[in-house]
């Protein structure tokens, strides 16, 4: 297996403009998480999804923050508009939730907002 | 709701030596304990993991952790340290049993080893 896939990995884009992340889990696995990872705040978990349902999304920071999950091999992050604040780098990881294995994590997407 | 303690920003240790990096917890039930490491411009790898029976957890690079539930501590610790240990170290924690889903992190440790 290639491991979580996102894309891009990085994207610099201007103050307003839409961004969306993209995230391709492992194959098999049933549980995705999308982190954020500034200095400032460290590693914040934004949102995870089981089986393709949201579960928990108290971590994303706005409204302008949005995340699907239409099937079970690919995720999107989406921010309309865009922020300077939101700059950062942005993780998607999977795992096999009922198994309560390990999680796997993509080599993340690096956000400029200028 | 759980949570995850890393105390020290940064650790320091000169090539050779015994490392320990250091995490405390604090959960419902019976946790399910997780190291990672993140080397620079990388996402976060797994190192090991705590689900139940020995304490003395073993994993990856000669890395291993020390599970104390009266301590609710889970530090991570390598006999000797090598230089190309350095990077960022998240200590992980999610609540035991069916349904558990949310791997909550600690800020993570930057350790340093000196040549």
């Amino acid at each position: 297996d290639a491991g979580v896939i996102q894309s891009p990995r990085h994207e610099v884009t201007e103050m307003g403009q839409e961004v969306t992340l993209r995230c391709k889990p492992i194959s098999g696995h049933n549980s995705l998480f999308w982190y954020r990872q500034t200095m400032m705040r460290g590693l914040e978990l934004l949102i995870y999804f089981n089986n393709n349902v949201p579960i928990d999304d108290s971590g994303m920071p706005e409204d302008r923050f949005s995340a699907k999950m239409p099937n079970a091999s690919f995720s999107t992050l989406k921010i309309q508009p865009s922020e300077p604040r939101d700059s950062a780098v942005y993780f998607c990881a999977s795992n096999q939730a009922r198994r309560n294995t390990e999680a796997f994590f993509g080599q993340g997407t690096r956000l400029t907002v200028v | 709701a759980q949570s995850v303690a890393q105390p020290e920003d940064q650790v320091n240790v000169a090539e050779g030596n015994p490392l320990t990096v250091k995490c405390t917890y604090s959960v419902s039930g019976n946790p399910y304990l997780f190291w990672y490491v993140q080397y620079p411009n990388r996402g976060l790898q797994f190192l090991l993991k705590y689900i139940t029976g020995d304490n003395l957890v073993k994993g990856s690079y000669g890395f291993e952790a020390e599970f104390n539930k009266s301590q609710t501590s889970f530090h991570l610790k390598k006999p000797s340290a090598l230089v190309s240990d350095s990077a960022l170290y998240f200590c992980a924690v999610t609540p035991g049993g069916a349904g558990s889903y949310q791997l909550t992190f600690g800020k993570g440790t930057k350790l340093s080893v000196i040549p």
